[in-house]
């Protein structure tokens, strides 16, 4: 099946500095990949959705100043957590798919805000 | 936001029964896609039902749609040890395959 690659799997970071998280589509192109956040024991939130070559598409109550998406090419999606805190702290899991089928997502990553 | 719930929240049973959970979802739908995570990793994809099915297998899985109660359910028999994790449904679909997903079952099946 398709793979979806997300990077780094963990990632420690300091309170005010930004982080930048991968997702890559290995073997498909992607024109649309979404970017979820995950707290502990609960539920997948969506938070955007990355377009290529467009802006991407917020979900309510989302701060897209805070969560920069940026979609250059079929295959990468990034976020970028600006300035982060410890309350940004989270499960942060991408996913892509082929049109009307499942979705493949990345392994997640897992920042940690100190 | 969620599109809905599912239930129980959290099964506990012993290998070689029968886990079925329940999902609940409040619009429309193209389709209702069932994903397994287990622990601090990412989802992986189990069976997708259409909306005009009304049952689906797939090895060990069975899923049930009834779109009129806006409800649906996985089965999972002959339950095994590896099969602990947790299990959300997902409403959405389409060509994006936009993604709402319920809250989660954890189920833990004891050897």
């Amino acid at each position: 099946g398709a793979v979806v690659s997300q990077h780094p799997s963990r990632v420690i970071c300091k309170s005010g500095t930004s982080v930048k998280i991968e997702c890559r589509s290995l073997d498909f192109q992607a024109t649309t990949m979404f970017w979820y956040r995950q707290f502990p024991k609960q539920s997948l939130m969506l938070m955007a959705t990355s377009n290529e070559g467009s802006k991407a598409t917020y979900e309510q109550g989302v701060e897209k100043d805070k969560f920069l998406i940026n979609h250059a090419s079929l295959t990468l999606s990034t976020l970028t957590v600006t300035s982060a805190h410890p309350e940004d702290s989270s499960f942060y899991i991408c996913s892509a798919s082929l049109q009307y089928t499942e979705a493949f997502f990345g392994q997640g990553t897992r920042l940690t805000v100190v | 936001s969620q599109q809905g719930e599912e239930d129980p929240q959290a099964l506990s049973i012993q290998e070689g029964e029968n886990a079925t959970m329940n999902c609940s979802y409040k619009t429309s739908i193209n389709n209702l896609q069932w994903y397994r995570q287990n622990s601090g990793r990412g989802l992986v994809h189990l069976i997708l039902i259409r909306s005009n099915e009304r049952e689906k297998h797939s090895g060990r899985l069975r899923v049930t749609l009834d779109t009129s109660k806006k409800s649906s359910s996985l089965l999972i028999t002959a339950s095994r040890a590896a099969d602990t994790a947790s299990y959300f449904c997902a409403t959405g679909g389409g060509a994006t395959n936009k993604l709402i997903f319920g809250t989660g079952t954890l189920l833990a099946v004891q050897p």
